[in-house]
């Protein structure tokens, strides 16, 4: 049973250009969590997922951010018009739901986007 | 509402030391509790995890946690600290939904 697969992992984008982070969550797994991590910063919750459904969007930035996870595929975090404040790494993590809450978040690897 | 609280974002000891990350939480439901750990370049990783039962929780390479209700906590510890513990510890809650991290511990290993 592979793990959570995110690509890619490195990423360099020009200013104004776009970006599409992947995440395939683990075989079972109905929810995605991404997660934003600066340098020497902690993890920023973005946005959290179903299939075909934004549960809670709290921490996405109103502008130039957007994510999805369609019934098939992977979850697509999507980043336009990508400014230098948008390098850090990007994590994404898949979890099984039962009942009211969350098993524990299983982590992809992350994708470091470099904005130059 | 979940948050929690990581105090002392670095910690030091010397290798052989005990190790004592602390975590606080807050939740408006009965929490379930995770420690991850992150080494550099790499993603995060369960270390323990608390959901219901024994309070004290073992977790992989020797490290624990006890769930205190009354104290709102949930101490990583460990009693003797190896050179490969060095790394970025992450407590997490919780309770309704989504998953919420503090902001993270680094732990430095002195020989």
């Amino acid at each position: 049973n592979a793990g959570v697969m995110q690509n890619p992992r490195h990423l360099v984008r020009r200013r104004g250009q776009e970006a599409r982070l992947r995440c395939s969550p683990m075989k079972g797994h109905s929810h995605v969590y991404w997660y934003r991590q600066l340098p020497e910063e902690g993890l920023k919750f973005m946005v959290y997922l179903q299939k075909e459904n934004i549960i809670d969007e709290s921490g996405m930035p109103k502008e130039r951010f957007s994510a999805e996870f369609p019934k098939e595929g992977p979850s697509i975090l999507r980043i336009q018009q990508v400014v230098r404040g948008d390098s850090a790494a990007y994590f994404c993590a898949s979890s099984l739901v039962t009942g009211r809450t969350n098993t524990e978040a299983f982590f992809g690897q992350g994708t470091r986007l470099t904005v130059v | 509402a979940q948050s929690v609280t990581q105090l002392g974002s670095h910690v030091s000891v010397s290798e052989g030391a005990l190790v004592l990350l602390r975590c606080n939480y807050s939740s408006s439901v009965p929490p379930y509790l995770f420690w991850y750990v992150q080494y550099p370049n790499q993603g995060l990783q369960l270390l323990l995890k608390y959901t219901t039962g024994a309070t004290l929780v073992k977790g992989i390479n020797g490290f624990e946690a006890e769930f205190k209700k009354s104290e709102t906590s949930f101490h990583l510890t460990k009693p003797s600290a190896h050179m490969s513990d060095a790394a970025e510890y992450f407590c997490a809650v919780t309770g309704a939904q989504k998953l919420v991290f503090g902001q993270g511990t680094r732990l430095t290993i002195n020989p």
